[in-house]
């Protein structure tokens, strides 16, 4: 149980263009999902919290009219970078946690998604 | 959030026990401790999580102290497919926490 399915797994954008990524909670319901990034050999790095039926909640320095987020049901949230830039390129990673938050085995992440802007 | 240290690196042979000592004098009293795994181009993958004393499944030990300040992950006869980023973490198990990555543990093994 708990899986969480992230799509696309890599993507190449032109500079000026808008990405959008997709994390779905495939067996459970999740009112909280977080956006993590992480660049070649650091660690993750949150980006922000979604929550569903509300606006997202970002990390400091994180540009929340480039990176809009939406969390519209319980099962989906969106990631789009827009006007991306090379410096955009990254790995995006989101994770989440059933239901009221209640869990023995840790948050579960998404594969992530590789982002490539050229 | 606690904080959290950890080598930055370790190298291990293949059938070896590997230990991974971590870090976290600010672990607050609901505060579990909870390891991950990071295998290069994937998410962080959940390995075992414990509060006090040990607890062991069947990827892991671990070994946490009476004063819980610190925490060992134990790999029992690693193989070349345990190389991995790894990361401990200390978390609430309730609730929506943000979770603090810190530098995690890259882990090679070698033949």
């Amino acid at each position: 149980g708990a899986v969480v399915s992230q799509h696309p797994s890599r993507v190449i954008c032109k500079s000026g263009t808008s990405v959008k990524i997709e994390c779905r909670s495939l067996d459970f319901q999740a009112t909280t999902m977080f956006w993590y990034r992480q660049f070649p050999k650091q660690s993750l790095m949150l980006m922000a919290t979604s929550n569903e039926g509300s606006k997202a909640t970002y990390e400091q320095g994180v540009e929340k009219d480039k990176f809009l987020i939406n969390h519209a049901s319980l099962t989906l949230s969106t990631l789009t970078v827009t006007s991306a830039h090379p410096e955009d390129s990254s790995f995006y990673i989101c994770s989440a946690i059933p239901g009221q938050g209640a869990r023995r085995f840790g948050y579960t992440f998404g594969s992530g998604t590789r982002l490539t802007v050229v | 959030l606690a904080k959290t240290t950890q080598p930055i690196s370790m190298d291990s042979y293949e059938g070896q026990e590997v230990n991974i000592t971590c870090s976290h004098n600010n672990i607050a009293t609901n505060d579990y401790i909870t390891w991950y795994q990071q295998f290069p181009s994937q998410g962080p993958r959940f390995i075992i999580q414990g509060y006090k004393t040990k607890v062991t499944n069947e990827v892991a030990s671990l070994f946490i102290p009476a004063d819980r300040k610190s925490s060992t992950l134990s790999l029992p006869r690693v193989s070349l497919s345990d190389t991995a980023v790894y990361y401990c973490l200390v978390e609430g198990n309730t609730g929506f926490q943000k979770l603090v990555f810190g530098t995690g543990t890259r882990l090679l093994v070698s033949p």
